[in-house]
């Protein structure tokens, strides 16, 4: 597609639910990023891939926050046993090369009640 | 740790006037710089990309410089417009770390017709 796609837009999950969040990156690009935004707040990054490689997970909150590549194009944010402090957004980006920077996706606005 | 600051916070101007918003950053070993755009309950628009070799970069009305040495950016924006309206957040991509983005919280900033 001629963008990065991001789904479902909005999520309310009951507090202990499990989560998935996907994105479809851009066809050819490389590197995948998911960054957290909570309200008011900048993107703080969560997880990096270049191509099927998770490279860099520091980002991740806690074990409960589990992300995935497997055939370097559609990436999965998996959130087990959701809590409140879980709400944000959660935007993806992907990226050809550095030189030429990155396409965020409108992002996936999760409630957890 | 790199550290990304952004001052003001909220800005509001009326229309026509030239402003300026300012980035700060703790690190220079940085690889690149942006400047993005964001609306309410929207992902992230790139507005420009400065590498850390270079000093500036135009789009329209848009002017970024960049002074790595003394870990600063400003974001010149002319003749103001209504539609210029909503949240612009600097990034820092720091050396090494694969191309993740370290945001500042961003300025919002609201051009009065």
């Amino acid at each position: 597609g001629a963008g990065v796609s991001q789904s479902p837009r909005y999520k309310v999950a009951k507090r202990g639910q499990d989560v998935a969040l996907r994105c479809d990156p851009i066809s050819g690009h490389v590197s995948l990023f998911w960054y957290q935004q909570a309200l008011g707040q900048g993107p703080e990054f969560l997880t990096y891939f270049q191509n099927e490689a998770q490279l860099d997970k520091s980002g991740l909150p806690s074990d409960r926050f589990f992300a995935e590549r497997p055939e370097g194009s559609v990436s999965t944010l998996k959130i087990q046993r959701t809590q409140q402090e879980d709400s944000a957004v959660y935007l993806c980006a992907s990226s050809f090369d550095m030189e030429n920077g990155y396409t965020f996706g409108s992002g996936t606005r999760l409630t957890v009640v | 740790k790199q550290e990304v600051t952004q001052i003001p916070a909220a800005l509001s101007v009326p229309e026509g006037e030239n402003l300026v918003l300012n980035c700060s950053f703790t690190d220079s070993a940085i690889y690149n710089l942006q400047w993005f755009r964001q609306d309410p309950g929207k992902g992230l628009t790139s507005l420009l990309l400065i590498q850390s070799s270079q000093r500036e970069q135009t789009s329209g009305r848009l002017n970024a410089s960049l002074d790595k040495s003394s870990g600063r950016s400003t974001l010149y924006i002319a003749a103001s417009q209504p539609g210029d309206s909503a949240t612009y957040l600097c990034a820092v991509s720091p050396w090494n770390q694969g191309g993740k983005l370290i945001f500042g919280q961003g300025t919002e900033l609201s051009v009065k017709p």
